[in-house]
């Protein structure tokens, strides 16, 4: 069964910080996608990045940056020089061949980026 | 500009109504699915569809019902409202493989 966790309930820092918020999942697939997904307050959710399990590569995209180790079943996200508007909900998801493309989130991290 | 569109943004509803929430997708997508969210637990599937009048149970499907009469429109039926269905209900759709989903603005809904 699939499962994706996310131990950072809340995350609160000042503008200009780093910060990576963690995720770790489960699966028995070993073909699968991963997700991460930002909730602004507005509630919709924004597609970040989608990375399939046989591409290891980091991505980087303008200051936000993404570690995928399949050897520890991690898929962290760091965000570079943190802005105010970087507050949100961000979501890691995990969706596995064989469960129909169903998707699978965590609980979700709150960032609150404060000036 | 594609799109999942949500019938309702707000709800309120009493206790015991059935409630209908409707999702229309314009992509042509297999796969529909709906989620409901809650404060610290994240998104649950609560049931998804892979084709027309086909239907799977997600994790929490208990009080809940789904229609699929048409490729595009997703129904979400509360049979009998109960507060603690008071929730944010989004509905996604997606290509069968490799998933890319799409979700509607969500719909706030308040059992009173």
């Amino acid at each position: 069964a699939q499962k994706v966790t996310q131990a950072q309930t809340e995350i609160s820092v000042v503008e200009k910080e780093d910060v990576t918020l963690d995720c770790v999942y489960e699966t028995r697939d070993t073909t699968y996608y991963l997700f991460w997904y930002k909730q602004p307050p507005s509630g919709e959710l924004v597609f970040l990045i989608r990375r399939n399990s046989f591409d290891e590569q980091n991505e980087i995209s303008g200051r936000y940056s993404w570690n995928f180790q399949k050897s520890t079943s991690s898929f962290n996200f760091t965000i570079t020089a943190s802005q105010v508007v970087d507050s949100a909900v961000y979501f890691c998801a995990l969706s596995e061949e064989t469960s129909g493309s169903r998707l699978t989130f965590g609980e979700g991290t709150q960032l609150t980026v404060n000036p | 500009d594609v799109k999942v569109t949500q019938s309702s943004r707000y709800l309120v509803k009493r206790t015991g109504e059935k409630v209908f929430l409707e999702c229309v997708q314009d992509m042509d997508h297999e796969n529909m699915f709906w989620y409901r969210q809650d404060p610290g637990l994240g998104l649950r599937l609560i049931y998804f569809s892979y084709d027309v009048k086909m239907k799977e149970k997600g994790d929490i499907p208990e009080g809940y019902s789904v229609s699929r009469e048409k490729k595009e429109r997703f129904s979400l039926i509360l049979e009998s409202a109960s507060t603690n269905q008071t929730s944010m209900y989004l509905c996604a759709s997606s290509f069968v493989w490799p998933p890319s989903y799409t979700f509607g603005s969500g719909t706030r809904l308040t059992v009173v």
